[in-house]
């Protein structure tokens, strides 16, 4: 059972690239989430899905847009990467009122 | 928004040792969550207790949610141990949506 898992999981950008986070869940959870993580900040979520076709902004999502076209897939998409979204990024997943399940991290770094 | 405020910032335990994290909170929560993040940085799902106690082998938590805190027990601490522990609450956040706050964690050093 792979649970959550995230591509890539390291990654390094120049400054003004574009690039698509991925991350797939095989439990058929309605509610999936995109965090970052930056040194002393803890997590902080940038957008968030209730069900396919849905998305939502959390407490940071400037500069990243997302998708749900199918309910096991949430992407997340950087358009014009900036060395402030030097970070690490964590999905999760749940189902209902359960708790978050996250996949390992993508540690992306902007130059 | 809620405040999650997590105490000590940094622990350093000898192996063998007991210590207790604290998460303070703001606001009224639908639910808490303790995490640990290993030094891999997996994050690591160790309890979900709104209110009540809850153990898990060496492990136990206690949240007073009229009181706004939770406490997390390590008993005998072991260098496996190591890492850092997120507290996380959760509100309702409309449109069907429950979202988790993070505090900033405690780091926890144990050497052998």
């Amino acid at each position: 059972n792979a649970g959550v898992t995230q591509t890539p999981k390291f990654r390094v950008l120049k400054t003004g690239q574009s690039m698509t986070l991925l991350c797939a869940q095989d439990m058929n959870h309605e509610y999936m989430y995109w965090y970052r993580q930056d040194p002393g900040m803890g997590l902080r979520l940038i957008h968030y899905s209730v069900g396919e076709g849905t998305t939502a902004k959390g407490e940071v999502p400037d500069g990243y847009n997302v998708s749900r076209l199918k309910k096991q897939n949430f992407l997340l998409g950087l358009e014009s990467a900036a060395p402030s979204q030097t970070s690490v990024y964590f999905c999760a997943s749940r189902a209902g009122y359960q708790p978050q399940h996250f996949g390992d991290g993508t540690r992306l770094s902007i130059l | 928004g809620i405040q999650v405020e997590q105490s000590p910032p940094d622990l350093i335990l000898q192996e063998g040792a007991n210590s207790t994290l604290r998460c303070n909170f703001s606001d009224s929560v639908n639910n808490l969550q303790w995490f640990h993040q290993n030094p891999w940085g997996q994050l690591i799902n160790l309890f979900y207790i709104p209110s009540g106690t809850k153990q898990n082998g060496r492990l136990s938590a206690t949240t007073v949610a009229t009181e706004r805190y939770s406490l997390l027990y390590i008993s005998s601490s072991q260098t496996t141990d190591s890492g850092v522990y997120f507290c996380a609450v959760e509100r309702y956040s409309g449109a069907g949506s429950y979202q988790l706050t993070f505090g900033k964690g405690t780091k926890l050093s144990v050497i052998p």
